[in-house]
């Protein structure tokens, strides 16, 4: 099977909603990262974590590499937040960062 | 925070043209990538390079694609010949490994093969 696994694919908020993103890993990674492509297709860098937890305004992200999942967790979701969210991960033994199926995230008023 | 470039930022060309995607990397990063995405779909991953080699690459990394970063300049995506299965947005990205695996991301190259 696919060695990043994402869900859910698509996701609408209303606006103030609170919602979590979750990406499964095949195997063992060494670190995750989140990004936030934006709808002229730019490439946003949300936070990289090679264990533990980070916060950031109100995005949160977990990854636990022995549980083999990452989590983005978005708090009182604003309009700009709507993009399409991929976590990217690092495999051990490997240069190569993969990246999930992405989750389509639309906010609305 | 940490840019990289990206030239050009589209090319329309014809198939079977030779194309060059061209890429300014973050200055003291050593490692260098290149993902394919088509419209709407996945970031795929195609290769990546250190030290004047290529480390890894995809099943989508066919014959016809090459990379190269002569001298330190521009680390760049040929495709020669091209096809029309190649168009795409190629994003390059670059990390410094000593401050853990963080990839910085161009804004894309967007090809159109017609």
């Amino acid at each position: 099977g696919m060695p990043v696994e994402q869900n859910p694919p698509a996701l609408s908020l209303y606006e103030g909603a609170d919602s979590g993103l979750r990406c499964n890993f095949s195997t063992t990674m060494k670190s995750v990262q989140w990004f936030q492509q934006n709808h002229r297709g730019r490439l946003i860098t949300l936070f990289y974590l090679a264990q533990g937890t980070k916060e950031n305004g109100r995005l949160k992200s977990t990854f636990n590499s022995k549980e083999r999942y990452s989590t983005l967790h978005i708090k009182d979701a604003q309009l700009e937040d709507s993009g399409t969210y991929f976590c990217a991960a690092e495999a051990p033994n490997t240069d190569k960062v993969v990246f999930g199926t992405g989750t389509r995230l639309q906010v609305s008023p | 925070g940490p840019k990289v470039l990206q030239i050009p930022s589209h090319q329309i060309i014809d198939m079977g043209q030779m194309v060059t995607l061209n890429c300014d990397p973050v200055s003291n990063h050593l490692y260098f990538y290149w993902y394919k995405q088509i419209l709407g779909q996945q970031m795929e991953f195609l290769v990546n390079f250190y030290n004047g080699k290529v480390m890894e690459k995809s099943k989508l990394f066919k014959d016809q694609f090459s990379v190269e970063r002569p001298d330190g300049s521009y680390f760049t995506l040929k495709i020669q010949p091209t096809a029309l299965e190649d168009s795409a947005v190629y994003f390059c990205a670059s990390s410094n490994r000593g401050q853990g695996n963080t990839l910085y991301f161009g804004e894309g190259s967007r090809l159109i093969v017609v």
